[in-house]
């Protein structure tokens, strides 16, 4: 079965310093891996996704990501804050069988101060 | 409409109490989902449809939980007897076929509070 684990429940950068939210995954099949951001009281945006294309992916807001296997792991990175990135970041891998389901990891809160 | 909507946003219920969570997904999309998000977790599936057929409900945590679909479009989550621990944010997720290739657009949730 599939499993997704999130180091670090809470993250606190400054302004204009390197983000990075790890996510380990565990699945005895190919994954697909999500991040997901939740701002307070909204619902889940996709920031970005792996499906077997380029191990680096590129999503919005100048976050990215970068699958390795070897290390299944898939760590969300974002060279630069911005206090607007304050929020909470879901992992996600979908369970296989194709059907959409997502299995996310704990969360980790991303605290930005100035 | 333009998102996935879901009513009421908030929901306070004394415990013995049945409530009926509405979801309204993008006009057209195939797939909804529901999910549980306790505080402070990562929201856990609760059940899966495909237009009005519910192919997998393997996550409802009791018989006093039942979703349906009827029409294929609007998706009501029903608790019965509500208990304390049954206290989360409700989401609702709905993609245009399900895929693991399809984004699925999530709602704002609706919060239940049982006292």
């Amino acid at each position: 079965a599939q499993s997704v684990t999130q180091l670090g429940s809470h993250v606190s950068v400054s302004e204009g310093a390197l983000v990075l939210l790890r996510c380990n995954y565990s699945s005895s099949v190919p994954p697909y891996l999500f991040w997901y951001v939740q701002y307070p009281n909204q619902g889940l945006q996709l920031l970005l996704k792996y499906t077997s294309a380029a191990t680096l992916v590129k999503g919005i807001n100048g976050f990215e990501a970068e699958f390795k296997k070897s290390e299944t792991s898939f760590h969300l990175t974002k060279p630069s804050a911005h206090m607007s990135d304050a929020a909470e970041y879901f992992c996600a891998v979908s369970e296989t069988g194709n059907t959409g389901k997502l299995i996310f990891g704990q969360g980790t809160t991303l605290q930005v101060k100035p | 409409g333009a998102g996935v909507s879901q009513s009421p946003r908030y929901k306070v219920a004394k415990r013995g109490q049945d409530v009926a969570l509405r979801c309204d997904p993008i006009s057209g999309h195939v797939s909804l989902f529901w999910y549980q998000q306790a505080l402070g977790q990562g929201p856990e599936f609760l059940t899966y449809f495909q237009n009005e057929a519910q192919l997998d409900k393997s996550g409802l945590p009791s018989d006093r939980f039942f979703a349906e679909r009827p029409e294929g479009s609007v998706s009501t989550l029903k608790i019965q007897r509500t208990q304390q621990e049954d206290s989360a944010v409700y989401l609702c997720a709905s993609s245009l076929d399900g895929g693991v290739n399809t984004e699925a657009f999530f709602g704002q949730g609706t919060r239940l509070t049982v006292v």
